[in-house]
């Protein structure tokens, strides 16, 4: 099946630096990508939608300045949590749609713990 | 707005036995698309089973099949034969023709030896 990697899997960074996060899709184009946030035994939410070439769409209560999101190509999407802080600690997982369809139309990425500290 | 709603925090089965997790929904569109999906330790999202909504038979996928009341707008799991493997959390989960995913709170199963 189709694979989403996430680089990296896990990001230890302090207080007010901003970090990166890479999300692909390796034997498929992603016309449009998807970036959930996980708290720690809680449910995945919705952070923003993310189509190539064009702005992300931010779900509401999600602050667009600090977590920018670029899909600058059909296989890489990237989050960058900006000026980080403790309560932006997280896992995070983006997922790709593959406009192919099918069964598995939607593939998520194994996801990337960040700590802030 | 639509919500999915997951009212078991944890259920628990014994190996070889049957369990049903429950969900339920609330939305006003009429195409969607719902979703099993599993979570083990590992944190991967693994797709579990889907049902279109316009198809009134319910969706099955070896040991694991769904209980779809469109009506009732209920979406339940059953898994049959439960094995050790079959332990990690599960997530009932919305799609909107939007492609955009609205995830329940999850349900925790522990088989037991």
């Amino acid at each position: 099946g189709a694979v989403v990697s996430q680089h990296p899997s896990r990001v230890i960074c302090k207080s007010g630096t901003s970090v990166k996060i890479e999300c692909r899709s390796l034997d498929f184009q992603a016309t449009t990508m998807f970036w959930y946030r996980q708290f720690p035994k809680k449910s995945l939410m919705l952070m923003a939608t993310s189509n190539e070439g064009s702005k992300a769409t931010y779900e509401q209560g999600v602050e667009k300045d600090k977590f920018l999101i670029n899909h600058a190509s059909l296989t890489l999407s990237t989050l960058t949590v900006t000026s980080a802080h403790p309560e932006d600690s997280s896992f995070y997982i983006c997922s790709a749609r593959d406009p192919a369809g099918g069964l598995y139309e939607q593939y998520f990425g194994p996801g990337t713990r960040l700590t802030v500290t | 707005a639509q919500t999915v709603t997951q009212s078991q925090p944890e259920m628990s089965v014994q190996e070889a036995e049957t369990v049903t997790l429950s969900c339920t929904y609330d939305t006003s569109e009429s195409d969607y698309y719902l979703f099993w999906y599993k979570q083990p330790p590992s944190r991967q999202m693994i797709l579990v089973i889907r049902q279109e909504a316009y198809k009134q038979q319910n969706a099955t996928e070896n040991r694991f099949s769904v209980n779809f009341q469109k009506a009732a707008k209920s979406f339940s799991l059953k898994i049959s034969d439960s094995q050790l493997g079959d332990a990690a959390m599960y997530f009932c989960a919305y799609r909107s023709g939007t492609y955009k995913y609205i995830f329940g709170t999850g349900t925790r199963l522990k088989v037991l030896a």
